[in-house]
Order: C-alpha cells, then structure tokens, then sequence
C-alpha cells in the first residue's frame, strides 16, 4: 500500500479565510479519522468515519468545521472563518475493516500544519 | 472517560543510556494500548502494541514496552539509545475507536 497522503502539507492564511484539507486514506481501508495536534500537545480526536458516515465527532468540532466523506474514500476537513487558535496540525489515520488482522491499527499520514495569522 | 498521562515530557540522554518513558492510563473497560513517534514535521509511526496475551510486547527499533494491568501503566524502554531516535513519543489508549494519546515525551540523544 502507499499509506496516507494528506493535501496539501503546509497551509498559512489570514484570520477568517475557509481552508479545506483532503485526506487520501489507504484503499480498502474503510475507517478514517481526523485529529488535531497544538503545539506542544499530543493529538486530539475530531471526528471518524465508517464508509461514507460520519459516525461521532468531538466537542472540539466546532460549527466552523465540517467534514466529509462522499464516496467512502477520501476526506475532506474545512475550517470556515478560521481564527489563531485553529493554527495546529491536522492528522488524518485510516483503519482496514473488522476483516483485517490489522484492524485494531491507525495509520496515519504526515499531516497538514495549518498556520492561520 | 479514558485518559492517558505521560510524567517525563523532557527526557536528555547520551547515546547508549538506558531509556524508559512512563505511560499510565486510566480506561474502565478492554484496552488497546500503543506507542507512536513522530519526528519533527511528521506524522506518527507506530512503535508497538498492545492488544491482549504477553504483556512484554516487542516493536520496531529495538523498543519494547511491558503492560501491567495492576499499575494500569505501559512504559516504553530501550536499552541502548541511538542519536536517531531523537522525537517525540506518545502513548495511546482506546476501547474501541477513537485514540486517546498523552502529551507525549520529547527525547533528545546527544552523540
């Protein structure tokens, strides 16, 4: 497999612009999550996927965020009306299916570090 | 609520000490339990795991970490520590779905 891709890696913009970050997770993997890293702090969980579902999401999911899932495949995590204290990096990590000897492991892409002035 | 604490958020070696980094947690039901490195810039690599059965669980790079249910705690050690496994690490817990990660651990080896 080629493992989580995330677009794009680096993102800087001003304070109230929307930016949206895909994910691309590993195929057949039909569980994806999002998480969201500051400065200094290990990740923290915003929202998973099963298939095309949205299936919880975090307090730390503000009506600002919405993320989705159309086809099961991708993802993609907007940000509208971004503020300073959305600055962090976005992980992404899928999961395989129940099938899967693997399917209690997250994998995970590089990231999207977002930097809002 | 799950919850996970690391105590050692800085840790200095030199090359070839010993390591080992705490990880208590707390989680009222079956745990998965993991640790994570993440280098500067990137995103996390799974050192190890564990599900259930032997609790000395072995991983990649010559870590291993041991569960003690008791203690309710899954230390991360190494015995002899390189300059490239300067990073950050992160222990991880979940029942299910979500992962709960520490604040994580800073490492430095100086050569």
């Amino acid at each position: 497999d080629t493992g989580v891709s995330q677009d794009p890696r680096h993102k800087i913009t001003k304070r109230g612009q929307n930016v949206t970050f895909r994910c691309d997770p590993i195929s057949e993997h039909n569980r994806l999550y999002w998480y969201r890293q500051t400065l200094g702090q290990g990740p923290e969980f915003l929202t998973y996927f099963q298939n095309e579902a949205q299936l919880e999401k975090s307090r730390l999911l503000s009506d600002r965020f919405s993320a989705e899932r159309p086809k099961g495949s991708f993802s993609t995590l907007e940000i509208q009306r971004t503020e300073q204290g959305d600055s962090a990096m976005y992980l992404c990590a899928s999961r395989p299916p129940m099938t899967s000897g693997k399917h209690n492991e997250q994998f995970f892409g590089p990231g999207t570090r977002l930097t809002v002035l | 609520a799950q919850s996970v604490s690391q105590h050692n958020h800085h840790v200095i070696l030199s090359e070839a000490a010993s390591l080992e980094l705490g990880c208590n947690y707390s989680y009222g039901g079956t745990v998965n339990l993991f640790w994570y490195v993440q280098s500067p810039g990137q995103g996390l690599q799974l050192l190890l795991k564990y599900f259930s059965g032997d609790t000395l669980v072995q991983g990649i790079k010559g870590f291993e970490a041991e569960f003690k249910r008791s203690q309710s705690s899954f230390n991360l050690r190494k015995p002899s520590v390189q300059w490239s496994d300067t990073a950050e690490y992160f222990c991880a817990v979940t029942g299910f779905q979500k992962l709960v990660f520490g604040t994580g651990t800073r490492l430095l080896v100086s050569p």
